[in-house]
């Protein structure tokens, strides 16, 4: 079992609607969870950021994280195209390290 | 521009040769991480300084690889003696103290021949 996991995809879905991403991790003490956003050829860059169970909203962008079931996703509402990109789950462990565990990405792509 | 920098931008060397990588973080950022990303998957952490303290590093991470902080501010990447295998996109993050926000560099393409 990997890690981070996450649907490679692609996931098309058409201009306006909402985009769901999904992601499991296995370390069950993990406390500090991350979605970046990477464009093709581009370093990942940060979206958002959640730490406790529940919703985190940004902008168009929602985080959810529910601990027990060891699953957090983005939402993205109003999805445009330029939101097509990788996007990635990223968990910092729970062993006292410092190392955060990337899922390999999810790839939107956005129709107009 | 106050970003991550790295250098060089790409690099192409031939099996066998060693390279070295430079990354400059965000000045007031004390915690370092190298990662190596190949095409399809995510960042693969490699190490880890807070200041000069390597405090972690990846057990994948062979013997040819070495990282050095010595002031606590820019760090390198050396590796050496270079593999087809090594050829990845080299990635540079730094975070505040307390923090787990990490932002990334532009990174540095490997290619080895």
């Amino acid at each position: 079992q990997k890690e981070v996991e996450q649907n490679s995809g692609p996931l098309s879905v058409p201009e306006g609607a909402i985009a769901s991403l999904n992601c499991t991790y296995s370390d069950r003490g993990s406390q500090s969870f991350f979605w970046y956003r990477q464009y093709s050829g581009k370093s990942p860059e940060l979206i958002m950021s959640i730490y406790s169970n529940g919703d985190k909203e940004d902008g168009r962008f929602t985080a959810q994280l529910n601990k027990a079931s060891q699953y957090v996703s983005l939402l993205i509402r109003d999805s445009q195209p330029s939101d097509s990109a990788t996007y990635l789950c990223a968990v910092k462990g729970s062993t006292g390290g410092f190392k955060t565990i990337f899922g390999a990405g999810t790839r939107l792509f956005v129709k107009a | 521009d106050t970003g991550v920098s790295q250098n060089p931008r790409h690099k192409i060397t031939k099996r066998g040769q060693n390279v070295t990588f430079r990354c400059d973080p965000i000045s007031e950022h004390n915690r370092l991480y190298w990662y190596r990303q190949t095409l399809g998957q995510g960042p693969e952490f490699l190490t880890y300084f807070q200041n000069e303290a390597q405090l972690e590093k990846s057990r994948l991470l062979s013997d040819r690889f070495s990282a050095e902080r010595p002031k606590g501010s820019f760090s390198t990447l050396e590796i050496q003696r270079t593999e087809q295998g090594d050829s990845a996109m080299y990635l540079c993050a730094s975070s505040l103290p307390q923090t787990d926000t990490q932002y990334f560099g532009p990174g540095t393409r490997l290619t080895v021949l």
